[in-house]
């Protein structure tokens, strides 16, 4: 079992609608928590990081970690076109940062 | 400056030349990192250097040998590559205190071996 779980889509919205993506970990000692977002041949850029559980909101992004469950999520209100990326989940442990597969998201006009 | 670059952006080499990646950032961070990406898949952690110290090897192949010659410095020899490692390689540092745990990445060096 991979220790962070995402599913890579593709996931194809309009433009204007709410986009929810989500993680699964498996390795309860996860305490940090964070989303990348990545365009096409460039290198990941931070967009939120969230430490244990709870939310956390940024212009028109909330990230989400439910610890129970082992969840993370991120939503994005009124998506752009701009918005069109890999989206990548992440979590670290002792100096290593570990990565979801990553969910392909396409926002049409 | 908030950045990491990354240069060459794209490289292309054969078998059995010697190459090398630089990475370099000003922003005092003192833990900075090599990773792989392979297309559509997420970046592979390859090298951890903390302090100018090499402290994580995920079993990397011995033709890539990393070096840290100073704390703003980060590079990657490349040796006698196979096709295969064919990949984007991406170079990422992290700060201390709370905001630590937010890597920055570079944009990449896109390597083609042939």
């Amino acid at each position: 079992q991979k220790e962070v779980e995402q599913d890579p889509g593709p996931l194809s919205v309009p433009e204007g609608a709410i986009v929810s993506l989500n993680c699964t970990y498996s390795n309860s000692a996860f305490q940090y928590f964070m989303w990348y977002r990545q365009y096409s041949r460039k290198g990941p850029e931070l967009l939120m990081y969230t430490y244990s559980s709870g939310n956390k909101e940024d212009g028109r992004f909330t990230a989400q970690v439910d610890k129970s469950s082992k969840y993370i999520s991120l939503f994005i209100r009124d998506s752009q076109p701009s918005d069109s990326a890999t989206y990548l989940c992440a979590s670290y442990n002792t100096d290593k940062l570990i990565f979801g597969t990553g969910t392909r998201l396409q926002v049409f006009p | 400056d908030t950045e990491v670059t990354q240069t060459p952006k794209h490289l292309v080499m054969g078998m059995t030349n010697k190459k090398s990646l630089k990475c370099e950032q000003h922003m005092g961070h003192r833990a900075m990192y090599w990773y792989k990406q392979k297309a559509k898949k997420p970046p592979e952690l390859m090298f951890v250097y903390s302090y100018e110290k090499l402290s994580i090897n995920e079993s990397v192949p011995s033709r890539f040998s990393p070096e840290c010659p100073n704390s703003s410095l980060l590079n990657l020899h490349l040796h006698a590559l196979q096709p295969e490692d064919s990949a984007l390689y991406l170079c990422a540092s992290r700060g201390q205190g709370v905001q630590a745990y937010g890597y920055t990445f570079g944009s990449g060096t896109r390597l083609t071996v042939v």
